[in-house]
């Protein structure tokens, strides 16, 4: 089983804060990772997917990359409505895999 | 537009098997390129896929749960049918059913239901 592994569980941040989370994969998975955001009691809305295509309607203020077994999402600058968990997941060779979640909360 | 909505019992006690409907509309489940899986979510905790059955019939399972889950397709009713035998408490979580669409193992989930709780206990 391919294992994703996030970092930071918990990140505090600010209004107009530059966010990186990251994420690991334990064997290469390509490009083949999503990001997904999610608020309590919803579910989960898709970011990004091919590691750094942006899906449709979501704003430019998200970004990712990284192929192989690192990757980053990127929050160029946080607005009140992006105060949420975060998780990658691989999809890679059928199997998906998420990530433990990466919370951003207000510092 | 695509929907996908959730059904099935919100208890369920110990060793009993759970049924699952995923009901959804905006796309055909015979349509090439197309899938629908499962994901859950224990309150609190990470999300867990489960399953995902593509449009060809082909069934892709979580290699933990492989042996308790089964996952079928009804394209005439616009349904997929997740079961899962052998019920325990820690099987209580918010149970998803997701969209994808795409080719070359370019699957990723685009669209959710809702979810539905599952709460395991005697």
């Amino acid at each position: 089983d391919i294992q994703m592994t996030q970092s930071p569980s918990t990140l505090s941040a600010s209004v107009g804060d530059r966010v990186t989370i990251n994420c690991r994969a334990s064997q290469s998975i390509s490009t083949w990772l999503a990001w997904y955001q999610q608020k309590p009691g919803k579910a989960p809305n898709l970011l990004i997917y091919k590691a750094s295509r942006l899906h449709s309607g979501v704003p430019s203020r998200f970004s990712g990359s990284g192929s192989g077994t690192e990757f980053t999402l990127t929050i160029s600058s946080l607005l009140p409505d992006d105060f949420a968990t975060y998780y990658c997941q691989q999809y890679n060779s059928y199997s998906w895999t998420f990530g433990q979640g990466t919370k951003v909360d207000i510092k | 537009q695509i929907t996908l909505k959730e059904s099935g019992p919100t208890l369920v006690k110990p060793t009993q098997t759970l049924t699952l409907t995923c009901t959804f509309s905006g796309f055909s489940i015979s349509t090439s390129g197309v899938g629908v899986g499962w994901i859950r979510q224990p309150p609190g905790k990470a999300l867990e896929w489960l399953a995902l059955i593509f449009w060809d019939d082909d069934k892709r399972y979580s290699p933990s749960l492989k042996n308790r889950l089964t996952v079928a397709k009804d394209t005439s009713k616009n349904q997929v049918v997740l079961t899962m035998t052998n019920m325990d408490p820690v099987d209580t979580a918010t149970y998803f059913c997701a969209h994808t669409e795409g080719e070359n193992y370019d699957w990723y989930f685009d669209l959710w239901g809702r979810g539905t709780l599952v709460t395991v206990s005697s």
